[in-house]
């Protein structure tokens, strides 16, 4: 199995707070997780890759110190969105590479966040 | 700018017959190509990966790549009404490490 596992789901937070969201791989081990944002209508944009023990590389575009990533263990990393603000409302997913497991990636179910 | 390329639909297909779904990319350093498949409101799923030109079929599903053309399709026969969905072309371009979407073919099976 690929299991990969997101929380919150869903969370609605207010102007200038800080979420976090949490990526688990369940039943393997990944060195590699990477988030995406997806707004309404639109696909799947890269924002940044995570490399277990390292820090993460951002997408262009990307401000890394309001998107704080940190991939603490082969099966966990942690996105940070920071003094979040309403254009930062949208669908985040994670994904997870196995270890010597090619490019196939497996998404978690994503979590939508609303800032009012 | 690397680009996946998708006819977006919507693409009406009945029910029982063959769907096919297209895409084009711009990188010819591009070596991993993937389908997933996206109802609304929930994230990706893996259908099918394909790295060697040709086919490569997975029950209903049949990937073909063209590296030549930079063009990967994907093939569902026997199409049910549970294929419904958005499907994602995804690439993994050349140096890159994660994916580069395109966005997406919004099919529809009728019964």
């Amino acid at each position: 199995g690929a299991v990969v596992s997101q929380h919150p789901s869903w969370v609605i937070c207010k102007s200038g707070t800080s979420v976090k969201i949490e990526c688990r791989s369940l039943d393997f081990q990944a060195t590699t997780m990477f988030w995406y944002r997806q707004f309404p209508k639109q696909s799947l944009m890269l924002m940044a890759t995570s490399n277990e023990g390292s820090k993460a590389t951002y997408e262009q575009g990307v401000e890394k110190d309001k998107f704080l990533i940190n991939h603490a263990s082969l099966t966990l990393s942690t996105l940070t969105v920071t003094s979040a603000h309403p254009e930062d409302s949208s669908f985040y997913i994670c994904s997870a590479r196995k270890v010597a497991g090619g490019d196939t990636q497996y998404f978690g179910p994503g979590t939508r966040l609303t800032v009012l | 700018q690397k680009e996946v390329e998708q006819n977006s639909g919507p693409l009406s297909v009945p029910e029982g017959a063959i769907a096919s779904l297209n895409c084009t990319y711009s990188d010819r350093g591009s070596q991993s190509f993937f389908w997933y498949r996206q109802y609304s409101g929930k994230s990706p799923e893996l259908i099918m990966s394909i790295y060697s030109n040709g086919d490569k079929e997975d029950g209903r599903f049949t990937a073909q790549l063209n590296k030549a053309s930079q063009y990967v399709s994907l093939l569902i026969r026997d199409s049910q009404p549970s294929d419904s969905a958005t499907y994602l072309c995804a690439v993994v371009i050349g140096g890159a490490d994660g994916l580069t979407f395109g966005k997406g073919t919004h099919l529809i099976i009728q019964p």
